[in-house]
């Protein structure tokens, strides 16, 4: 049990060019999803907190406007990466509430900007 | 305000070594704290939570409020235990990561 999904795995897009990320909770439904940015070789940065049926909560230095958060149902999050440019290629990773204390995560997905 | 460090980036063992990976925290609170392992080409999986008080594939945590860390222990370390350790505080809802140790176990 306790599976969650990211889709793509990877993209590559465009500078200029927006991205779609999923988010899925395949066997639990999830009030809360957490969207992650890791750069290589560095640990995971809390990018944002979304909670099913309203806005987002974003962290310190997140530009909210660049980085949509939308979270339309118990079992998808999505992230957007609107205007894409190469120093946004990263590799973004999500999580799931199950309970309290009990978060799971995605696979990741690599995003690089050309 | 929250604080995870995790002062080894990289730590090698031999394979039937003690292993000891080092968590220092700080929190205004009461604090709850994890470990988070990811082996290679896979996802992030929680190891084990403070609260749990468990021994998972025979690692254990203690919760030193005196100290202030949550050390990751385990007597006789193995070729599959190579992987990346994160050092998480939290609650409920939300979690914060130290920067890893990356451990490599020596055959």
């Amino acid at each position: 049990g306790a599976v969650v999904s990211q889709h793509p795995s990877r993209v590559i897009c465009k500078s200029g060019t927006s991205v779609k990320i999923e988010c899925r909770s395949l066997d639990f439904q999830a009030t809360t999803m957490f969207w992650y940015r890791q750069f290589p070789k560095q640990s995971l940065m809390l990018m944002a907190t979304s909670n099913e049926g309203s806005k987002a909560t974003y962290e310190q230095g997140v530009e909210k406007d660049k980085f949509l958060i939308n979270h339309a149902s118990l079992t998808l999050s999505t992230l957007t990466v609107t205007s894409a440019h190469p120093e946004d290629s990263s590799f973004y990773i999500c999580s799931a509430n199950r309970g309290p204390y009990e978060q799971y995560f995605g696979p990741g997905t690599r995003l690089t900007v050309t | 305000a929250q604080r995870v460090t995790q002062p080894e980036k990289l730590l090698s063992v031999f394979k039937g070594a003690p292993v000891e990976l080092k968590c220092n925290y700080s929190y205004s609170g009461s604090p709850e704290l994890f470990w988070y392992v990811q082996y290679s080409r896979q996802r992030l999986q929680l190891l084990l939570r403070h609260i749990s008080r468990e021994s998972i594939k025979g690692f254990t945590a203690d919760l030193n409020k005196g100290e202030t860390s949550f050390h990751l222990k385990k007597p006789f370390a193995q070729e599959e235990d190579s992987a990346m350790y994160y050092c998480a505080l939290g609650g409920a809802n939300n979690l914060f990561f130290g920067t890893g140790t990356r451990l490599t176990v020596i055959p």
